[in-house]
């Protein structure tokens, strides 16, 4: 079954220290993994996925297959990076093809 | 382009009332889908569908009924409310399954007493 797991419900850190937002998944596949943000009064949007290989806003993301992890990781954050951030994967699973979230980490980033 | 559109925004229902959360996408999009967001528990799904006729459960169906008469639009049916379903919903839709990125509405905040 697919299955995403955030094991921080709140992370807090300083402006300017590294952060690292953790997310673990199971899937029985080669699944397709990406960090959704929802910052305060704004929509759910896509920060980036593993395929793209790319950096968004200082972000990094990097799929390790082998201990099923994708965690999200940021050099020096900064206070506008505070926001609700979604691991998800998107596969095939009990309800088809389809995405599924993990419960989130609430990002605050301390001035 | 209004991307994905919600309504209403906020709505407080007495339990054993009906209603319907709206959700419209101009962006011709195949899938769409239905998740709720409580506190520690993410997003999760409710039903969703992969074209004009076709949907399908998710993960939490029971209470909610959908239909999907064209691709535009995708309604979402409380059919007796209850105070479990007191949440916030979203909407989302993407080109495909196999696509990946999906669209959300703002979301619709409702409040069952």
């Amino acid at each position: 079954a697919q299955r995403v797991t955030q094991p921080e419900k709140l992370l807090s850190v300083f402006k300017g220290a590294p952060v690292e937002l953790k997310c673990n998944y199971s899937y029985s596949g080669s699944p397709e993994l990406f960090w959704y943000v929802q910052y305060s009064r704004q929509r759910l949007q896509l920060l980036l996925r593993h395929i793209s290989r790319e950096s968004i806003k200082g972000f990094t993301a990097d799929l390790n297959k082998g201990e099923t992890s994708f965690h999200l990781k940021k050099p020096f954050a900064q206070e506008e990076d505070s926001a609700m951030y979604y691991c998800a994967l998107s596969g095939r699973g009990n309800y088809g093809q389809n995405f599924v979230f993990g419960p989130g980490t609430r990002l605050s980033v301390l001035p | 382009n209004a991307g994905v559109t919600q309504t209403p925004k906020f709505q407080v229902l007495k339990t054993g009332q009906s209603m319907t959360l709206q959700c419209a996408q101009d962006m011709n999009h195949e899938y769409m889908s239905w998740y709720r967001q409580d506190p520690g528990m993410g997003l999760r799904l409710i039903h969703y569908s992969v074209g004009a006729g076709i949907t399908d459960q998710g993960e939490v169906p029971n209470g909610y009924n959908v239909s999907r008469s064209t691709t535009e639009d995708f309604p979402l049916r409380l059919l007796s409310a209850a105070p479990s379903q007191t949440s916030v919903y979203f909407c989302a839709s993407s080109t495909g399954l196999r696509s990946h990125v999906l669209t959300f509405g703002a979301g619709s905040r409702l409040t069952v007493l």
